[in-house]
């Protein structure tokens, strides 16, 4: 099992470009999220789907939209990029959205915006 | 509400000395605690988690942590460092909050190990 996969690793874009965070799970989850990682301030939440067919905001939107396309894949898409949305982007995946479930990271997508 | 505060933003071991990492958590209710380790350029690893059963919890590479209700903390410790424990590591409290399954990360402790 891959785990969770997310491409790209890297990307560079200018102001006012768009582009799309892919992310999979082959874990056969329910549930998956699109994190944010500054320094020194941990992981925010961007998005959540909490199953297949449904999307909700986390702690810091504004700025994204997300796609549940199927139960394995979940897509992170900036519309129009500003230099704020530099970060390194985390998705994950749990089993389903009780306390107790840890959540599967992926390795990540470190994206600069110019 | 819930919220984790890691109380050292950096610490600095000897290889073979002990280590610990601290973290006290605020719930309203019993939560659910883990703690993630993220090495350079990597994603992140669950290393141990805490969900109500024993107070002393395993983890992975040696390190453990203890649940203290009084103290509202749960401090990750191993005996003895390695070079390859060098890392990030984040205290997480987990509770069900509108329908999902929310984390909370500290701000994260960069351990540093020397030789």
């Amino acid at each position: 099992n891959a785990g969770v996969t997310q491409t790209p690793k890297f990307q560079v874009l200018k102001t006012g470009q768009s582009m799309t965070l892919q992310c999979a799970q082959d874990m056969n989850h329910n549930s998956m999220y699109w994190y944010r990682q500054d320094p020194g301030m941990g992981l925010r939440l961007i998005y959540y789907s909490a199953s297949e067919g449904t999307t909700d905001k986390g702690e810091v939107p504004n700025g994204y939209n997300v796609s549940r396309l199927n139960k394995r894949e979940f897509s992170l898409r900036l519309e129009s990029a500003a230099p704020s949305q530099t970060s390194v982007y985390f998705c994950a995946s749990s089993p389903r959205t009780s306390g107790g479930n840890e959540q599967f990271f992926g390795p990540g997508t470190r994206l600069t915006v110019l | 509400a819930q919220s984790v505060t890691q109380l050292d933003s950096h610490v600095s071991v000897s290889e073979g000395t002990p280590v610990l990492l601290r973290c006290n958590y605020s719930s309203s209710y019993s939560p659910s605690l883990f703690w993630y380790v993220q090495h350079p350029n990597k994603g992140l690893q669950l290393l141990l988690k805490y969900t109500s059963a024993a107070t002393l919890v395993k983890g992975i590479n040696g390190f453990e942590a203890e649940f203290k209700k009084s103290e509202t903390s749960f401090h990750l410790t191993k005996p003895s460092a390695h070079m390859s424990d060098a890392a990030e590591y984040f205290c997480v409290v987990s509770g069900r909050t509108g329908g999902y399954n929310k984390l909370i990360f500290g701000a994260g402790t960069r351990l540093a190990v020397h030789p």
